[in-house]
């Protein structure tokens, strides 16, 4: 069965803290691996990583994918208050996307 | 703007009741989706769509139904509602490779 693994479930930072949210998955005909930060309403789409060892970046954010040991890691670096959410991973297939529970980050001023 | 919209944005039914959550996108994309999130918990795929006449089964799809009769809509039917099934349902759309487009839900809570 199809599953996708996110650790921490939750973390407390304080600004200007590099925080590493971990994503495991196992998804049968995998295609790629889709990181959503969710505020308070949808989730807004971040990175899709679909080759091992290539690392993207947006800002403050990068992050990576391992698909020998089927795992991925999202960095923030110098996190903000607004840097708040919850991060979701998801592994996709040709279809549909299984998405993990989410780690809740907290930064604290 | 473009995009996928949800509507009703919020709905309290009594136990029994049905509902159709509608789901419209105005960016022509084939595959449609959707999904419900549980207080603290991830996004379980309901039912997915890869093009209009066609849809399939996802994680969670009991106590639900879905048409896609053109490719802009994609309705998830509540036939006899349930507590169970309180939630925030999402829809989203997807064409290439640059993931989801998602609607900005609607919160469900049967009593």
């Amino acid at each position: 069965e199809d599953k996708v693994v996110q650790s921490p479930l939750s973390l407390v930072v304080h600004e200007g803290d590099t925080v590493t949210l971990n994503c495991s998955y196992e998804v049968t005909n995998f295609r790629s691996l889709l990181w959503y930060k969710q505020e308070k309403k949808a989730p807004t789409f971040l990175f899709m990583l679909t080759s091992s060892g290539i690392e993207k970046k947006s800002g403050r954010l990068s992050s990576i994918l391992d698909k020998k040991e089927l795992f991925s890691i999202l960095n923030i670096t110098a996190t903000q208050t607004g840097d708040s959410a919850v991060y979701l991973c998801a592994g996709y297939n040709n279809n549909d996307m299984r998405f993990g529970a989410g780690t809740r980050l907290t930064v604290k001023p | 703007n473009a995009g996928v919209t949800q509507t009703p944005k919020f709905r309290i039914l009594k136990i029994g009741q049905s509902m159709t959550l509608q789901c419209t996108q105005d960016m022509n994309h084939n595959y449609m989706y959707w999904y419900r999130q549980d207080p603290g918990m991830g996004l379980k795929l309901i039912y997915y769509s890869v093009g209009a006449g066609i849809t399939d089964k996802g994680e969670v799809p009991n106590g639900y139904n879905v048409s896609r009769s053109t490719t802009e809509d994609f309705p998830l039917r509540l036939e006899l509602a349930a507590p169970s099934q309180t939630s925030v349902y999402f829809c989203a759309s997807m064409q290439g490779i640059y993931g989801y487009t998602f609607g900005s839900g609607t919160r469900l809570t049967v009593v």
